[in-house]
């Protein structure tokens, strides 16, 4: 079956340090892997994807996602942490050869100043 | 361009009552989706449509409907709410392509009492 894992529920990490939210995925194919952010009260926001090319994808915000085909993960990495980073955030792949994604359940991260 | 549009925003419905959501885009994409969001399962895919006249089955499609009667609009109908119903809808819509991300609407807080 085709999945993704978000291990951990939440994240905390102080102003200016450096985070990491943690993303594994199993999917037949080549994965097509997104990651959202959602903030209190709103819809989803795209913030980056790997479709292929380099492991090293650069999305919205200063974020960026780390593809590691051999570990099946897909981890979400900022230098340096902003309070305004604050929110839920959820992993997703492309079920194979259909128009679908499945969802994560999602990464709460908490910056504190 | 308002992007995707959702309506109601809030609704309280009664055991056994009907109801439809409205979902509106602008941005002439084929792809649009209904999932619903509950705490600690992430988003779960109800129902999508890979363009105007279509609608496929997603994830978890009992008890409730959809449409796609014009390219821009995407219904979703529940014929007899039920309180497992109780949950926060979003819609959202991408152009064609399963590389593209998707764009979501804010979201319609249902409570079923």
């Amino acid at each position: 079956a085709q999945s993704v894992a978000q291990p951990e529920d939440q994240v905390n990490v102080a102003e200016g340090n450096p985070l990491t939210v943690k993303c594994t995925y199993s999917v037949s194919g080549n994965p097509y892997l997104f990651w959202y952010v959602q903030y209190p009260n709103r819809g989803l926001q795209f913030l980056l994807k790997y479709i292929t090319g380099d492991n090293l994808v650069k999305g919205s915000y200063g974020f960026e996602a780390e593809f590691n085909k051999s570990q099946t993960s897909f981890h979400l990495k900022k230098p340096s942490a902003l309070v305004s980073d604050s929110a839920l955030y959820f992993c997703a792949v492309r079920v194979f050869n259909t128009d679908k994604l499945i969802f994560g359940t999602g990464t709460r991260l908490q910056v504190f100043p | 361009n308002a992007g995707v549009t959702q309506t109601p925003k809030f609704r309280v419905l009664k055991t056994g009552q009907s109801m439809t959501l409205l979902c509106a885009q602008d941005m002439n994409h084929e792809y649009m989706y209904w999932y619903r969001q509950d705490p600690g399962m992430g988003l779960r895919l109800i129902h999508y449509s890979v363009g105007e006249g279509t609608t496929a089955k997603g994830e978890v499609p009992d008890g409730y409907n959809v449409s796609r009667l014009k390219k821009q609009n995407f219904l979703l109908g529940l014929e007899s709410a039920a309180p497992s119903q109780t949950s926060v809808y979003f819609c959202a819509s991408s152009p064609d392509r399963p590389t593209d991300e998707q764009y979501f609407g804010p979201g319609t807080r249902l409570t079923v009492t």
